[in-house]
């Protein structure tokens, strides 16, 4: 059964403090990794998906790696709007389940002013 | 249409009464999902169709819970004879296939059983 760890569960910066995320997997044929973005209340926001090891996205502040046993969502001199809980999630090749996503308990990110 | 969106958004009921959910996704995806999520964790996975076919269900779901995706367009949830454990943030996501099948997820429908 495919598992996704993320660390730390909660994560406090002072804006412009430059951090990273982890999110360690175990699944049967990655298929993607994916992360998404959560603010409370609300469906979680895509943000990248990473298919093999070695792969990286980069999106504003935001850069994502991928590994054969774990991903990190870097964050370079965040903002306060960073703010957020960030969610890792897998799909495998799982007992013929192709398609549905695994998660990670989350990543809560609090960035001060 | 620029996004999946849910209704209701949120939904107060009694034990034991029945509740149901739509969710209606990104114009022309085929894939469409459904997740509960509960306070301080990740969002797990119920089921899933391609179209109109109920193609996996999740071992959550159990003989109370429903979902129908007639003419392979919007969807419903029911949830018959409501507990307090089914209390949580419902999510509706859907995909393309072709485009790295990546979910894009509605707002949620929050579901408190009194």
């Amino acid at each position: 059964e495919d598992q996704v760890t993320q660390s730390p569960e909660a994560l406090r910066l002072q804006e412009g403090e430059s951090s990273s995320l982890n999110c360690s997997y175990t699944v049967s044929g990655l298929r993607g990794l994916f992360w998404y973005r959560q603010d409370p209340g609300k469906g979680p926001e895509f943000l990248f998906t990473l298919y093999s090891a070695g792969e990286e996205k980069e999106k504003e502040r935001l850069k994502a790696t991928l590994t054969k046993k774990e991903s990190f969502l870097h964050i370079t001199a965040p903002k306060p709007e960073d703010s957020a809980t960030y969610l890792c999630a897998v799909q495998g090749h799982s007992g013929g389940s192709n398609y549905k996503l695994t998660f990670g308990k989350g990543t809560l990110l609090t960035v001060n002013p | 249409d620029t996004g999946v969106s849910q209704d209701p958004r949120h939904k107060i009921t009694k034990r034991g009464q029945n509740v149901t959910f739509r969710c209606d996704p990104i114009s022309e995806h085929n894939r469409l999902y459904w997740y509960r999520q509960t306070l301080g964790q990740g969002p797990e996975f119920l089921t899933y169709f391609q179209n109109e076919a109920q193609l996996e269900k999740s071992r959550l779901l159990s003989d109370r819970f429903s979902a129908e995706r007639p003419k392979g367009s919007f969807s419903t949830l029911e949830i018959q004879r409501t507990e307090q454990g089914d209390s949580a943030m419902y999510l509706c996501a859907s995909s393309l296939t072709g485009l790295g099948d990546t979910q894009y997820f509605g707002p949620g429908t929050r579901l408190t059983v009194l």
